[in-house]
């Protein structure tokens, strides 16, 4: 079945220590991206990407980083700069098709990550 | 400003009833597509309906349909015959159909379906 899977369901992270999330697609959908989601909030975008070596940042970007090095693939880790990271966080990715139901956003399960 | 506006964070409705979550965006362009997607507590979110600015007709997917009034700006999403599984929160979406393929997200709204 094509989808997107996120790893690890939950992760926690030790204070100046960066961790990495992991965002697997074999939808074949060309743009990928990440948001956060903090408790009773809606999603606010972290980066995206349209294509392989090309991300663009989103509203808050500042102490994430991401790679594009393969269509499939668009690991997000959150840097020590981060300093608030406990958020749920989502992947998702789109074709870029306009005008009909399919340019909708498919979205992985999930990773839950907290501070310990 | 606000590209979704999301009003109601919480709603009760009676089981078998309907229920209709407001949902305003803001965008000058003229191409644009309006989504909503549930999310139980589990986390996940599941596309529910889409609604293009060109489209004529409302949208409808089973027991969802979107109420598209193009002019106040606003794509509220009817639930009808509620169900207990419907208890969950819902977010409006909207993505503007020039370059830069962001996705905007309101805040969204909590429903119980009560039995």
């Amino acid at each position: 079945d094509g989808g997107i899977t996120q790893s690890p369901k939950y992760l926690f992270r030790k204070e100046g220590q960066n961790v990495t999330l992991s965002c697997e697609q074999n939808l074949n959908h060309d743009a990928m991206y990440w948001y956060r989601q903090d408790p009773g909030q809606g999603l606010r975008l972290i980066y995206y990407s349209q294509i392989v070596n090309d991300f663009q940042k989103g509203d808050i970007a500042e102490g994430y980083s991401v790679s594009r090095e393969k269509k499939e693939s668009f690991p997000l880790t959150v840097t020590s700069a981060q300093k608030n990271p406990t958020a749920f966080y989502l992947c998702a990715s789109s074709i870029d098709e306009r005008g009909t139901t399919n340019e909708k956003l498919f979205f992985g399960s999930g990773t839950q990550l907290s501070v310990l | 400003a606000q590209k979704i506006t999301q009003t109601q964070p919480g709603m009760f409705v009676q089981e078998k009833e309907a229920v209709t979550l407001d949902c305003t965006y803001d965008t000058s362009d003229p191409s644009y597509g309006l989504f909503w997607y549930k999310q139980p507590s589990s986390g996940e979110m599941i596309f529910l309906i889409y609604q293009g600015s060109y489209d004529q007709q409302n949208a409808t997917e089973g027991r969802y349909s979107l109420n598209f009034q193009k002019a106040r700006k606003s794509a509220n999403l009817v639930i009808s015959a509620s169900q207990l599984g419907d208890s969950a929160m819902y977010f409006c979406a909207m993505r503007e159909g020039r370059a830069g393929n962001q996705f905007y997200f309101g805040t969204g709204t909590s429903l119980t379906v009560i039995p």
